[in-house]
């Protein structure tokens, strides 16, 4: 079965500093892989997303992901932080070829702070 | 708007009674989903939608959960003998096919008290 860990249930970083957000995920066979966000008193929103090819993945408003199979993680990046990043967090899973039966974590808490 | 609605926005009942949540997914999109995403955690399955016909329902919880599309569009959820448990964000999305972005909704914020 398809699993996702994301370390920290929350972050905090500075205004401008880089935010690190971990996701390690379990499945037997190659997944797809997400970030989502989720601001307050809003729907979830797609960041970006893995299917195949280039393994570093980028997506809106600066974010980016690496796909590293021998690490089974999906790290999510962005070189500087904005107060407006504040929010919280997801990485999912799903089938490959699949459809939108995903597997999300528990999510993140990110914190931005002048 | 053009987004995924779900109404209402919140919704509290008493133990052992009846819900029904409501889902108009954007237009076009053929597919529908429907997530619960209990405090603390991050959204879980519950059944998918293609068209009017349930591709995967294997995320309901038991019998007291049931969903219909009749018209491959709106989408209702129906709990019944609701318990404090069934408390959560229940969440719905669509997308175009099965394979396209999914968008969500805000979510129904369900309280059994």
């Amino acid at each position: 079965a398809q699993s996702v860990t994301q370390l920290g249930s929350h972050v905090s970083v500075s205004e401008g500093a880089l935010v690190l957000l971990r996701c390690n995920y379990s499945s037997s066979v190659p997944p797809y892989l997400f970030w989502y966000v989720q601001y307050p008193n809003q729907g979830l929103q797609l960041l970006l997303k893995y299917t195949t090819g280039a393994t570093l993945v980028k997506g809106i408003n600066g974010f980016e992901a690496e796909f590293k199979k021998s690490e089974t993680s999906f790290h999510l990046t962005k070189p500087s932080a904005h107060m407006s990043d504040a929010a919280e967090y997801f990485c999912a899973v799903s089938d490959p070829g699949g459809y939108n039966k995903l597997i999300f974590g528990a999510g993140t808490r990110l914190a931005v702070h002048p | 708007g053009a987004g995924v609605s779900q109404t209402p926005s919140n919704k509290v009942t008493e133990k052992g009674k009846y819900v029904e949540l409501r889902c108009d997914p954007i237009s076009g999109h053929t597919a529908l989903y429907w997530y619960r995403q209990s405090l603390g955690q991050g959204p879980e399955f519950l059944i998918y939608f293609q068209g009017t016909g349930a591709a995967d329902d294997s995320g309901l919880p038991n019998d007291r959960f049931f969903a219909v599309r009749p018209e491959g569009s709106v989408s209702t959820l129906k709990i019944q003998r609701t318990e404090r448990g069934d408390s959560a964000v229940y969440l719905c999305a669509s997308s175009l096919n099965r394979e396209a972005e999914a968008f969500f909704g805000q979510g129904t914020r369900l309280t059994v008290v």
